[in-house]
C-alpha cells in the first residue's frame, strides 16, 4: 500500500497563475484533509472532507478550491497564486468512527510562489 | 488564546534524559488527543493517542491526559538522538459541525544531544 501520495513534490509558480494540487489515498477512508504548514508553525486546516461527496473550509480557505473527484481522491486548487501562499502543503486521510481520527499524512508539497 | 498552545521551544535534553512536552487545549468538548512527531523536512506521523483521563504508555512514550486541567503531555523517557524532531500535540473534536477535525498547535522542536 503507498498510503497517501501527493503530486507534484514541489512547484513554483509566478503570481496570479493556477494549479490543482493532488492527492489520493488507498487505505478506503472516508475523510480527506488538506493543510498548509508555514515555517515554525503547526498545521493550519484549509478544507477537508468528511465523506465522498462532502466538502467543507477549514481554518484558512480563503484562495482555495477543493474538489472530492471520488473516495480516494482529493485536490486542491489555486486559482490565483499570491506570494502569502507560498507554504508546505500536506494531505491527509482518516477513517472516522468512534472517538478515535488518527490521520495519515502525504509526503508534502512545497510551493513557491513569486 | 489559541485553541491548542504548545510550551514553546526549543528543548533541549541529554541523552538519556526524560524529555517532557506540554500541551493545553481550551476547548472542554475536546475528546481525543494525539502527538505526532515530524523530522525536519517530513511529514507528521502519529506516535501516541489518548482519550481518557491518566497516563498511556507505550515503549519509552507516555501520554499524560487531564481533562479537568485541559492539559496533555508526552514523556519521552531514555532520549535518544532519533527523538530530535517537531512534536505536534493535535486535539480532535466530535461535536456534530467538528466531527473529525484536529485542531493542531504550532509544536515543540527537541533536540536530544549525545
Amino acid at each position: 500500500n503507498a498510503g497517501v501520495t501527493q503530486t507534484p513534490k514541489f512547484q513554483v509558480l509566478k503570481t496570479g497563475q493556477s494549479m490543482t494540487l493532488q492527492c489520493a489515498q488507498d487505505m478506503n477512508h472516508n475523510s480527506m484533509y488538506w493543510y498548509r504548514q508555514d515555517p515554525g508553525m503547526g498545521l493550519r486546516l484549509i478544507y477537508y472532507s468528511a465523506s465522498e461527496g462532502t466538502t467543507d473550509k477549514g481554518e484558512v480557505p480563503n484562495g482555495y478550491n477543493v474538489s472530492r473527484l471520488n473516495k480516494r481522491e482529493f485536490s486542491l486548487r489555486l486559482e490565483s497564486a499570491a506570494p502569502s501562499q507560498t507554504s508546505v502543503y500536506f494531505c491527509a486521510s482518516s477513517e472516522l468512527g468512534g472517538e478515535y481520527n488518527e490521520q495519515f499524512f502525504g509526503p508534502g508539497t512545497r510551493l513557491t510562489v513569486l | 488564546q489559541k485553541e491548542v498552545e504548545q510550551n514553546s521551544g526549543p528543548l533541549s535534553v541529554p541523552e538519556g534524559a526524560i524529555a517532557s512536552l506540554n500541551c493545553t487545549y481550551s476547548d472542554r468538548g475536546s475528546q481525543s488527543f494525539f502527538w505526532y512527531r515530524q523530522y525536519s523536512g517530513k511529514s507528521p506521523e502519529l506516535i501516541m493517542f489518548i482519550y481518557s483521563n491518566g497516563d498511556k504508555e507505550d515503549g519509552r512514550f507516555t501520554a499524560q491526559l487531564n481533562k479537568a486541567s485541559q492539559y496533555v503531555s508526552l514523556l519521552i523517557r531514555d532520549s535518544q538522538p532519533s527523538d530530535s524532531a517537531t512534536y505536534l500535540c493535535a486535539v480532535n473534536h466530535l461535536r456534530s459541525t467538528n466531527a473529525g477535525k484536529s485542531t493542531f498547535g504550532d509544536g515543540t522542536t527537541l533536540t536530544v544531544k549525545p
